[in-house]
Parts: structure tokens; C-alpha cells; sequence
């Protein structure tokens, strides 16, 4: 596709279930990029992916947050147990690896968790 | 790492009026990218302007312009004759060589444009 696809654009699901987000990058873009953005607030970096080399895992905030991105195409985030403190949009971007090119960005998956 | 500070949670302009967006940063590069995205309710977030390091002058996009003052690590942007259309989101970010090519983002400005 043109742009950043991710799946599902909306999900509630019951405290204490696993969740797997999806997201289809650009063609093309080594660089993939997935950010938590709780209602009102800024971008939480989570997991980061740059072509073969070992992801960035930095931002997970718990063992139960997990990525995997197969080479350069989809990544999956799964939750697992979630809580109702995991409720928000989670944001998935893409790029190429030059500095010069900006991140495009998918339009989201807001998670609810009741 | 790198940290990006954008100090103004939420400020308004009337429409037809100028209204700057402050950022700054936190880096020991030399060579970085610097841009604004602006996200409105769709929640699609949308590049507005990027800046290199490199270049003295300040990058501009028709309504959008930076400036970009290195040594202070400033980075605001300036948006004229401002539109309903504009009011959004607008976040900073910063793009780092050393680490990885990595994005780092300011906190957002939630910008509310007065009719």
C-alpha cells in the first residue's frame, strides 16, 4: 500500500487478555518504529526495528509488552494480561534508514482495556 | 539519549495571526534532523517542516517556517496567517545519527486556532 497500515484501528478488550497490533510499513522502509500515546500526551517510545540488526527494545515498559518484525515487512506488537493502564493509541511508524527522510505514520490502534 | 523539550502544553491564535511553537534539544551531534509533525483529531500524525543540522538557513514550507538556532539547540516553529484548519497537535522531534537513526519526540503543543 501507499501508506502505513495498522490493524485494528479500534480494540476493546477485557483486562487480563492478549492483544496482537499490527502493522504493515511502507515498502521499502528498513526502519520501523512503534510508539504509545496515552490520551492527551506525547509519543512513549517502545520497540524499535532498523533492518536485520538486533531491535531496540528500550521502551517496553514490562515483560509483557513484545515485538517481532520479520526483515523489512510486518511487525506485530503483542500484550499480554493486559491491564487497564495499557488503554491507549499505539502508533506504528516507518522510514527509510537515511537521516535525511522523516518517519511516516500510521493512523493508530486505540486499545481499550475494560 | 537525546531529549526533546517542547515547554508549552497548549497555546491558541486568533485566525489571520502568527503564533510561534517552542522546542528545544538535548545533543552532543553535530549532525542531526530536526522536523515538526502536526496531528490533528484524525490522529494521523502528518510532517509540517524538517531541518538539517547542517544548513544555516531556516527551513520553510508556505505558511511554516523554523528557527533553527544551533548553538542554543532551538528549534521553534512559526505558523502565519493561521487557519481553523491548523489548530492540532504539533509535536518536535529529532533524528540522531549515533543511535541507530532513532526519532525522539517532544511532549506536543495542542494548538487551538480562534475564529
Amino acid at each position: 500500500g501507499a501508506g502505513v497500515s495498522q490493524s485494528p484501528s479500534n480494540k476493546v478488550t477485557e483486562k487480563g487478555k492478549d492483544v496482537e497490533l499490527r502493522c504493515d510499513p511502507i515498502s521499502g522502509h528498513t526502519a520501523l518504529y512503534w510508539y504509545r500515546q496515552r490520551l492527551g500526551q506525547g509519543l512513549e517510545f517502545l520497540i524499535y526495528f532498523q533492518g536485520n540488526s538486533a531491535p531496540d527494545k528500550s521502551g517496553l515498559p514490562s515483560d509483557r509488552f513484545s515485538a517481532e518484525r520479520t526483515g523489512e515487512s510486518v511487525s506485530t506488537l503483542t500484550i499480554q494480561r493486559t491491564q487497564q493502564e495499557d488503554s491507549a493509541v499505539y502508533l506504528c511508524a516507518s522510514s527509510f534508514s537515511t537521516l535525511n527522510t522523516e518517519a511516516f505514520f500510521g493512523q493508530g490502534t486505540r486499545l481499550t482495556v475494560v | 539519549a537525546q531529549t526533546v523539550t517542547q515547554s508549552q502544553p497548549e497555546m491558541s491564535v486568533q485566525e489571520a495571526e502568527t503564533v510561534t511553537l517552542s522546542c528545544t534539544y538535548d545533543t552532543s551531534e553535530s549532525d542531526y534532523y530536526l522536523f515538526w509533525y502536526k496531528q490533528p483529531p484524525s490522529r494521523q500524525m502528518i510532517l509540517v517542516i524538517r531541518q538539517e543540522a547542517y544548513k544555516q538557513q531556516n527551513a520553510t514550507e508556505n505558511r511554516f517556517s523554523v528557527n533553527f538556532q544551533k548553538a542554543a539547540k532551538s528549534f521553534s516553529l512559526k505558523i502565519s496567517d493561521s487557519q481553523l484548519g491548523d489548530a492540532a497537535m504539533y509535536f518536535c522531534a529529532y533524528r540522531s545519527r549515533n543511535t541507530g537513526n532513532q526519532f525522539y519526540f517532544g511532549t506536543g503543543t495542542s494548538l487551538t486556532v480562534i475564529p
